[in-house]
């Protein structure tokens, strides 16, 4: 049963570029969370993604956009990066329907913005 | 709003011996969800522990135990029988009963275990 998985794992960029990062849920989930982890914090809830739309948003700019695709995979699209877009970038997944199950995460796409 | 507090940023214990890592909560929600993840310095989130709001019994999962106390809202996560391989860091974190939707993380314990 394969788990989270996310690509790249590590990324180099400069400011003002655009990123896109890739995510494909755990078998039989159908939503798509993402997360940003800065060093040395817990990681922070960006939006999720379910039936290909954006069901839920934190406290980030319009900078940071999504996508899901019909097979449920995800991608976090970022703009105009700013050295403080240097962090991990976490996808989890889950399954909405019936309650809801608990999230189960990926290993991460580590960003760097120089 | 909901709020997660782990005022341990570091913990020692001995291998063999049992760790009790602290968490507090805050939110004006009847039902919720509390969580406990494990981060290696890989980067990825293990899910280890859930327990609803509702429920009346404290969560056990192996060597994993929460101790829920609701009244004083705290969710302490105890690990028994510590291992090498707990060394890492501790997440709590909140969120909806089942914790399909927005999950709010503490900033995390560090613990290492001493052979």
């Amino acid at each position: 049963d394969a788990g989270v998985t996310q690509s790249p794992t590590h990324l180099i960029k400069t400011r003002g570029q655009q990123v896109t990062l890739r995510c494909s849920p755990k078998s039989g989930h159908d939503t798509v969370s993402w997360y940003q982890q800065a060093l040395g914090q817990g990681p922070q809830f960006i939006f999720q993604y379910y039936e290909e739309e954006e069901r839920q948003r934190g406290n980030f700019p319009d900078r940071f956009s999504g996508h899901q695709f019909p097979n449920y995979s995800s991608e976090l699209n970022v703009n105009a990066l700013l050295l403080g877009d240097s962090a991990l970038y976490l996808c989890a997944s889950s399954f909405l329907v019936g309650g809801g199950e608990t999230q189960y995460f990926g290993p991460g796409t580590r960003l760097l913005v120089l | 709003a909901q709020k997660i507090t782990q005022t341990q940023p570091g913990m020692f214990v001995q291998e063999k011996e049992a760790v009790t890592l602290d968490c507090t909560y805050d939110t004006s929600d009847q039902s919720y969800g509390l969580f406990w993840y494990k981060q290696p310095s890989s980067g990825e989130m293990i899910f280890l522990i859930y327990q609803g709001s509702y429920d009346e019994q404290n969560a056990t999962e192996g060597r994993y135990s929460l101790n829920f106390q609701k009244a004083r809202k705290s969710a302490n996560l105890v690990i028994s029988a510590s291992q090498l391989g707990d060394s890492a860091m501790y997440f709590c974190a909140m969120g909806t009963q089942g914790g399909s939707e927005k999950l709010v993380f503490g900033k995390g314990t560090k613990l290492t275990v001493n052979p």
